[in-house]
């Protein structure tokens, strides 16, 4: 069964600092990698994903990620915080290929507070 | 499009006692997920459901724990009776198709609090 850790529970950032979480999955299959972010109240929403190609993806909001498969790792970065980006950050992953059922293996999370 | 719904969006009960679920996936989407996310961890699957049937159950605690999808569009999740610990916000998503590569939307979750 694959697993995800996300090495940061609590990252406090002064606005335009820049942002870096470290996601780090173990699967020795081919997996498809996704960041979700849940704002104050409200629900899950997807911020980026990989599934293959280009491993430095871009989602929205400024958010990028770089996958580096031998490192097992798909860390979030963005190059200047707004306090709007003060929420929970979850990555996940989930097995690709037949019978995969899309199921979704969440990290614990990192709370990021942006300070204005 | 119209999101996930879920309901209610809080429940709190006292340990011992029956709760119930209710999850309206949008429309069309035929895979449906529960998950549980306890308070300072991220969510974790309980079940996953295909059009009417269940694909995925092994997370579930089936001695307190059920759900169902009868008619293949809304579920909803039991739990019976409950414990201390199933405090947690219990997470509805759906999925438009069987393609990994396609995205998973969630609901508003339901906050449970068992006292």
């Amino acid at each position: 069964a694959q697993s995800v850790s996300q090495h940061n529970h609590h990252v406090i950032l002064s606005e335009a600092a820049s942002l870096e979480l470290g996601c780090n999955y173990s699967y020795g299959g081919t997996v498809n990698l996704f960041w979700y972010v849940q704002y104050p109240g409200q629900h899950l929403q997807l911020l980026l994903k990989y599934f293959s190609g280009d491993p430095l993806v871009k989602g929205i909001k400024g958010f990028e990620a770089e996958f580096i498969k031998s490192k097992f790792s798909f860390n979030l970065r963005k190059p200047s915080v707004q306090w709007s980006d003060t929420a929970e950050y979850f990555c996940a992953v989930t097995r690709r290929g037949n019978n995969a059922g899309n199921m979704l293996t969440f990290g614990g999370g990192t709370r990021l507070m942006v300070k204005p | 499009e119209a999101g996930v719904a879920q309901s209610p969006r809080y429940k709190i009960i006292e340990k011992r006692q029956s709760v119930a679920f209710w999850c309206n996936p949008i429309s069309g989407h035929a895979t449906l997920y529960w998950y549980q996310q306890i308070l300072g961890q991220g969510p974790k699957l309980l079940i996953q459901f295909q059009n009417n049937g269940v694909v995925d159950d092994s997370q579930l605690p089936k001695d307190r724990f059920s759900a169902e999808r009868l008619k293949g569009v809304d579920s909803t999740l039991k739990i019976q009776p409950a414990k201390l610990e199933d405090s947690a916000v219990y997470l509805c998503a759906s999925i438009g198709g069987q393609s990994s590569y396609n995205e998973q939307f969630f609901g508003p979750g339901t906050r449970l609090t068992v006292l």
